[in-house]
């Protein structure tokens, strides 16, 4: 149990795009959402919490109107890279939680993002 | 503040040798303590944990015992394959930051036939 399905797995595409990743959780109700960076050879950075219905909460120095999260149920949260650039090019990674914060948070496999 | 370091990489161990991976924590409060593993071009994906004080966390041959005294939860395994190959996290949360994860670095492991 606990699945959480992240896609698309990679991505490449030409700079001035936007791009959207979705993560679903696909046997529970997830509540509340996390998007992770993680740039090569460095650890996970947190981006921004979505919980259900409302807006995301963005870690100081993340760029909203550059990183839209919306989690409009309760099992899909989508961010989309607008305009993304060469140095938007990283592994984004979700994670779900069902319930509040003594739950545990379950990974996607993460999204493999290449702005050319 | 809330923070994790992990040893520094790379490692690379031949097959079946003694894995140690250390990890000491800073926290305000009284965390969770974690262990994920990254196979390449994969998310992650919970090795092991411990959520208070002397408890030992275990899955598939790897240990961690989490140690209040000098706020470490060092990855043992007394004998690695190479499937072991990955990058292992330690991570920590905490109840009072909405279970909010923090992560070390992360630490490459090359296990060598």
């Amino acid at each position: 149990g606990a699945v959480v399905s992240q896609h698309p797995s990679r991505v490449i595409c030409k700079s001035g795009t936007s791009v959207k990743i979705e993560c679903r959780s696909l046997d529970f109700q997830a509540t509340t959402m996390f998007w992770y960076r993680q740039f090569p050879k460095q650890s996970l950075m947190l981006m921004a919490t979505s919980n259900e219905g409302s807006k995301a909460t963005y870690e100081q120095g993340v760029e909203k109107d550059k990183f839209l999260i919306n989690h409009a149920s309760l099992t899909l949260s989508t961010l989309t890279v607008t305009s993304a650039h060469p140095e938007d090019s990283s592994f984004y990674i979700c994670s779900a939680r069902a319930g509040g914060p003594n739950q545990p948070q379950h990974f996607g496999d993460g999204t493999r993002l290449s702005i050319l | 503040g809330n923070s994790v370091t992990q040893m520094e990489g790379p490692v690379t161990l031949s097959e079946e040798a003694f894995l140690t991976i250390n990890c000491t924590y800073t926290a305000t409060g009284y965390p969770s303590l974690f262990w994920y593993v990254q196979y390449p071009g994969e998310g992650l994906q919970l090795l092991l944990k411990a959520t208070k004080a002397d408890d030992k966390g275990s899955n598939k041959g790897f240990e961690a015992t989490y140690r209040k005294e000098t706020t470490s939860f060092h990855l043992e395994k007394g004998s690695v394959q190479v499937s072991d190959s990955a990058v292992y996290f330690c991570a920590l949360s905490l109840t009072n930051t909405g279970n909010q994860f923090y992560f070390g670095t992360g630490t490459s492991l090359t296990v060598i036939p």
